[in-house]
């Protein structure tokens, strides 16, 4: 069965300081990665993603993510967090077609201290 | 960059009454789209997929009655919420994909609905 672990419920960061964000897949295909960001009461933006090729993959907002097929894992980072990175976090993934849902994390909730 | 636009916002409801949550892709054309429905601080659950001019495929559980699926068009989905009662209070989001490879799932800003 298809699924997504995301081992932290919440992360708190100091800004400025580094970010790892965790994430493990299951799935019997070649797996399609994604991470997105939520704030409070919008929709989902799509961070990066991964397809093929370069296992380290640049998204925006400074963000990337490698994926690491022997570990089954796609841990999104960024050197240095600010105050407005501050959301909840999906990791998801998908099959080579866009018509079969994305199979999503539980989330994980950053919060930024000064 | 692909964009899905969702309206209403928001939208609240008295109890027995009907109400439609409109997804729209405005640059792209959208093969499929999604439904999902989002409870406070959890993830998201897939309540349907469908596909331009086909009947929406519901997941288990979701009552296809109850929540209307409508994709006539490429760039249109609608979902209608049918007499709606405070337990179906919730974020629906929507997602759109255009397929094929190198394909990206575009969400909408979600609605927040609020049955009194």
């Amino acid at each position: 069965a298809q699924s997504v672990t995301q081992p932290d419920i919440h992360i708190t960061v100091s800004e400025g300081a580094s970010l790892e964000l965790r994430c493990n897949y299951s799935y019997g295909a070649t797996p399609y990665l994604f991470w997105y960001v939520q704030s409070p009461g919008q929709g989902l933006q799509l961070l990066l993603k991964y397809f093929s090729g370069d296992t380290l993959v640049q998204g925006i907002k400074g963000f990337e993510a490698e994926f690491k097929r022997s570990q089954s894992s796609f841990n999104l980072r960024k050197p240095s967090v600010h105050w407005s990175d501050a959301a909840e976090y999906f990791c998801a993934v998908g099959r080579n077609s866009g018509n079969t849902p994305l199979v999503f994390g539980k989330g994980t909730r950053l919060s930024v201290i000064a | 960059g692909a964009v899905v636009s969702q309206h209403p916002s928001w939208v609240i409801c008295k109890s027995g009454t009907s109400v439609k949550i409109e997804c729209r892709s405005l640059d792209f054309q959208a093969t499929t789209m999604f439904w999902y429905r989002q409870f406070p601080k959890q993830s998201l659950m897939l309540m349907a997929t469908s596909n331009e001019g086909s009947k929406a495929t519901y997941e288990q559980g979701v009552e296809k009655d109850k929540f209307l699926i409508n994709h006539a068009s490429l760039t249109l989905s609608t979902l209608t919420v049918t007499s709606a009662h405070p337990e179906d209070s919730s974020f629906y989001i929507c997602s759109a994909s255009s397929g094929g490879q190198g394909y990206g799932y575009t969400f909408g800003s979600g609605t927040r609905l609020t049955v009194v």
